[in-house]
């Protein structure tokens, strides 16, 4: 089985400064994709960037960037620029590639890491 | 297109009790599921679907049942309600199983059992 892991429970940035999210996973397959969803105080789910674990180039969404590294197992995130609106739950989260089997798509989460935003 | 919805919003329940949680999507999604997520904690899956009458456990299916009639609902059921079951309850729905099919995230049940 696969686990995700988020090591930060909280995190605090300044306005307009970068903060990076760590996050480490476990499994044994080759062939996988990793998220980073938002989760504001609205409890809404909020998906912010993806990885294909075949790519070797990192994912980019405007002031989110992402560090795969797949033999570390290890995919941190990391905000530029960072905003007021930015504050929330951050979690990581791995599904496999596979179509089928015990997967069919479902998502392993993290622990989640409260992100705070100073002004 | 409204998405995913879920009702109720809220919900107090007392132990013993039971409920459904509704979900429904009108994108015409064959992958559906259900995740609760305890205080401070990740999702967890409860169960999925991946059509009409097709449903399968997740890792914390203990203590719900589920169905799936047709392609749009996906409603969920607690039987004999207990405090450990006191979480917030996300549905999500697919169209595939790939990176590029997005899980999209009902806005959530906050059930409480007291």
């Amino acid at each position: 089985a696969q686990t995700v892991t988020q090591s930060q429970p909280e995190m605090s940035v300044q306005e307009a400064e970068t903060v990076t999210l760590s996050c480490t996973y476990d499994t044994s397959e080759s062939d996988y994709y990793l998220f980073w969803y938002k989760q504001p105080p609205s409890r809404q789910m909020i998906l912010v960037i993806r990885q294909e674990a075949y790519k070797q180039q990192n994912a980019t969404e405007n002031r989110f960037s992402v560090n795969f590294q797949k033999a570390a197992k290890s995919f941190s995130l990391k905000i530029s620029d960072s905003q007021l609106g930015d504050a929330a739950m951050y979690f990581c989260a791995y599904r496999s590639a596979s179509a089928g089997g015990t997967s069919y798509g479902k998502l392993t989460f993290g622990q989640g890491t409260i992100l705070t935003v100073h002004p | 297109n409204a998405g995913v919805t879920q009702t109720p919003k809220f919900r107090i329940l007392k132990i013993g009790q039971s409920m459904t949680l509704q979900c429904t999507q009108d994108m015409n999604h064959n992958y559906m599921y259900w995740y609760r997520q305890d205080p401070g904690m990740g999702l967890k899956l409860i169960y999925y679907s991946v059509g009409a009458g097709i449903t399968d456990k997740g890792e914390v299916p203990n203590g719900y049942n589920v169905s799936r009639s047709t392609t749009e609902d996906f409603p969920l059921r607690l039987e004999l309600a207990a405090p450990s079951q006191t979480s917030v309850y996300f549905c999500a729905s697919s169209s595939g199983t790939g990176d590029r099919y997005e899980q999209y995230f009902g806005p959530g049940t906050r059930l409480t059992v007291t």
